[in-house]
């Protein structure tokens, strides 16, 4: 199975911050990598597909890029509806296998 | 609009069994395949089974392999888990989740509200 790993499993930032989260998927996935937001007690929600495609109704503030193995989820500016958790997923092959995740909490 | 709703969840002695329901709207259920997810309380995610719009294939987990079935009813809208052999570790909120249109495996664009599982002595 793929293996995603996330770093880091968990950041402190500010309203107005950029913000980076990387996914290194243990073998090429070509552009076959999801991010998905997910809120406490919520079901995850689609962000970005195709490593840099924004799903829509997305904010343009959250952009994903990348390719093979490394991947990145930006934010570009924090809003307070942003301080959650984040995961990645690679649909390249199965088993479907996700990140372990990385909440973004307020400083 | 596109709706994934779960039900079924429940209390189970290790050794028991569930089987979960998830109905479906808004798009034409026939022509997707459907995907199981749990997660662990304050875990992540992970994927359990899937199986195709047309009931040809299904695929598992390992974790489950063995123990779980996944089957739909594509008169009646409805995707449902069978699980078996119930262990502690299997408690999880399932969701159940639609992928976006194209060839398999794809990303999932709809999720339903999640049914808790827990596995209890």
């Amino acid at each position: 199975a793929i293996q995603l790993t996330q770093s880091p499993s968990s950041l402190s930032a500010s309203v107005g911050d950029r913000v980076t989260i990387t996914c290194r998927a243990s073998q090429g996935i070509n552009s076959a990598l999801a991010w998905y937001q997910q809120k406490p007690g919520k079901a995850p929600n689609l962000l970005i597909y195709g490593a840099s495609s924004l799903e829509s109704g997305v904010p343009s503030r959250f952009s994903g890029s990348g390719s093979g193995t490394d991947f990145t989820l930006t934010i570009s500016s924090l809003q307070p509806e942003d301080f959650t958790t984040y995961y990645c997923q690679q649909f390249d092959s199965y088993p479907l296998t996700f990140g372990g995740g990385t909440k973004v909490e307020i400083k | 609009q596109v709706q994934l709703v779960e039900s079924g969840g429940g209390v189970v002695q290790p050794g028991g069994s569930l089987r979960l329901s998830c109905a479906a709207s808004g798009f034409t259920f026939n022509m997707y395949g459907m995907y199981w997810v749990r997660q662990a309380p304050g875990k992540g995610l992970e994927w359990v089974a899937y199986i195709r719009h047309d009931k040809s294939k299904e695929d598992y987990a390992d974790s489950v392999k063995g123990r779980f079935t996944i089957s739909r009813d594509n008169s009646k809208n409805t995707l449902f888990l069978q699980m078996n052999s119930l262990r502690v570790e299997d408690t999880a909120t399932f969701y159940c989740a639609k992928p976006q249109g194209g060839s398999p495996p794809r990303p999932l664009d709809t999720w339903g509200q999640g049914t808790m599982v827990t596995v209890s002595p």
